[in-house]
């Protein structure tokens, strides 16, 4: 059983669409973190969410943290061909303990 | 923002032979630290918890035999994959947190056994 359901897995779309990636648990975290990765390398820490409700923008990229911390959402407005590459979600449940990924979001952004 | 150095980033080796990776922390003390495999096109997967001075905790599935964890000192701990396979062959990563709740990823190391 997957603890953090992230969806969609796959994701092609056209330079400037909008997208929105979900993460879903039934577990309450204490924060979670969402990552990109490009082929070869380790993830890179986009943003971590720690309140409830909480929203984060980085440019064009908007995190929320569901109220009850068991969600959160990325949206990436007006994508563009340097957006393409994977994106994790991760839960932290307390300090120093590992976190718990989503099986990422591999999304193509085509000029 | 704190940095985690993971070497080498990538080996292809012989089957039957072992192979180390190395992962440290390079400006701050990691008392844990956490290894990942990842297969391609898939997320990151949980093989072992390494506690500074004491045994790693392995997850379920992974052979501690196989895949021995040192964590010797407060910035380095290292995986080695002992007689490796080719089905070992896979993309591995470490990570640590810093002096925040943050983790922070290596580079990965992406090992081919052939």
């Amino acid at each position: 059983t997957q603890l953090l359901e992230q969806s969609p897995q796959f994701l092609s779309i056209q330079e400037g669409e909008n997208l929105t990636v979900y993460c879903n648990s039934s577990s309450v975290f204490s924060s979670l973190q969402w990552y990109r990765q490009e082929p070869g390398e380790g993830p890179v820490l986009l943003v971590t969410v720690v309140t409830g409700g909480e929203v984060k923008k980085l440019k064009r990229l908007t995190f929320q943290f569901g109220d009850a911390r068991k969600d959160s959402s990325l949206h990436i407005t007006a994508a563009q061909p340097g957006d393409t590459g994977l994106y994790l979600c991760a839960g932290e449940f307390s300090g120093n303990t590992p976190l718990v990924f989503g099986k990422g979001t591999r999304l193509s952004v085509i000029a | 923002g704190a940095v985690v150095s993971q070497h080498p980033s990538w080996v292809i080796c012989k089957s039957g032979t072992s192979v180390k990776i190395e992962c440290r922390s390079l400006d701050f003390q990691a008392t844990t630290m956490f290894w990942y495999r990842q297969f391609p096109k898939q997320s990151l997967m949980l093989m072992a918890t390494s506690n500074e001075g004491s045994k790693a905790t392995y997850e379920q599935g992974v052979e501690k035999d196989k895949f021995l964890i040192n964590h010797a000192s407060l910035t380095l701990s290292t995986l080695t994959v002992t007689s490796a396979h080719p089905e070992d062959s896979s993309f591995y990563i470490c990570s640590a947190f810093g002096t925040t709740t943050e983790a922070f990823f290596g580079q990965g190391t992406r090992l081919t056994v052939v």
